[in-house]
């Protein structure tokens, strides 16, 4: 079972780049990579998802290397509002479905 | 469009006793997946239910069951109560089974005491 490994807190500031890597040394080949955003008391909400290589969409950028061992979160020019907890959840076909520890994002002025 | 939606928001048991949780999916979504997640803690993935079979189950033992309705709304049941029971019971819903992009509830908070 692929355990993630996130940092436990990153801060950055408005219109910087924020880049956010989760370790899933044990990675299925069934196994898909998907990452979500969790503000106070509301439940996570979706950002984006990935097999291999890079995936991108309107708000967010995912980078998985050819092993898989790992994978990158990349915010673009990141606001105020971006300030939450970000999970990695890698999951596989049979549902088994591990979330990891999650990074608390703080973005200052 | 309907998003998901779960019942109740807040609820406070005893221990020993029993719980029903209840989760609408979204709109045209058939699958349903419940996690909790305690304080300060990511998730933890309890089951998933896809067109009312149970389609993966997590590291939860027996007393934790559920159900999925034909109209894919889904129960959580925990029997037996135990503190560390207490935590937010987060329902998703998503397309076609497996780990795809979910959909997530507000949650309910369950307070053991």
């Amino acid at each position: 079972l692929a355990k993630t490994t996130q940092p436990i807190s990153m801060d950055s500031y408005e219109g910087q780049e924020v880049n956010i890597t989760c370790s899933h040394n044990n990675i299925a080949t069934n196994d898909y990579i998907t990452w979500y955003q969790q503000f106070p008391s509301q439940g996570p909400r979706f950002i984006i998802q990935g097999y291999k290589t890079k995936v991108t969409n309107e708000v967010a950028s995912l980078f998985i290397p050819a092993d898989r061992k790992s994978s990158t979160l990349s915010l673009p020019r990141v606001s105020l509002s971006d300030t939450a907890v970000y999970y990695c959840l890698v999951g596989d076909m049979d549902n088994d479905m591990r979330f990891g520890a999650g990074t608390r994002l703080t973005v200052k002025p | 469009e309907t998003g998901v939606t779960q019942s109740p928001t807040h609820l406070i048991k005893t221990r020993g006793q029993q719980v029903t949780l209840r989760c609408s999916s979204q709109s045209g979504h058939n699958t349903v997946s419940w996690y909790q997640q305690a304080l300060g803690q990511g998730p933890q993935f309890i089951f998933q239910y896809y067109r009312e079979e149970e389609n993966g189950r997590g590291n939860f033992p027996p007393r934790f069951s559920g159900l999925q309705f034909p109209n894919y709304s889904s129960e959580l049941n925990v029997n037996a109560l135990e503190l560390d029971d207490s935590a937010l019971y987060l329902c998703a819903s998503s397309l076609d089974g497996g780990p795809y992009e979910q959909y997530f509830g507000p949650g309910t908070r369950l307070t053991v005491t």
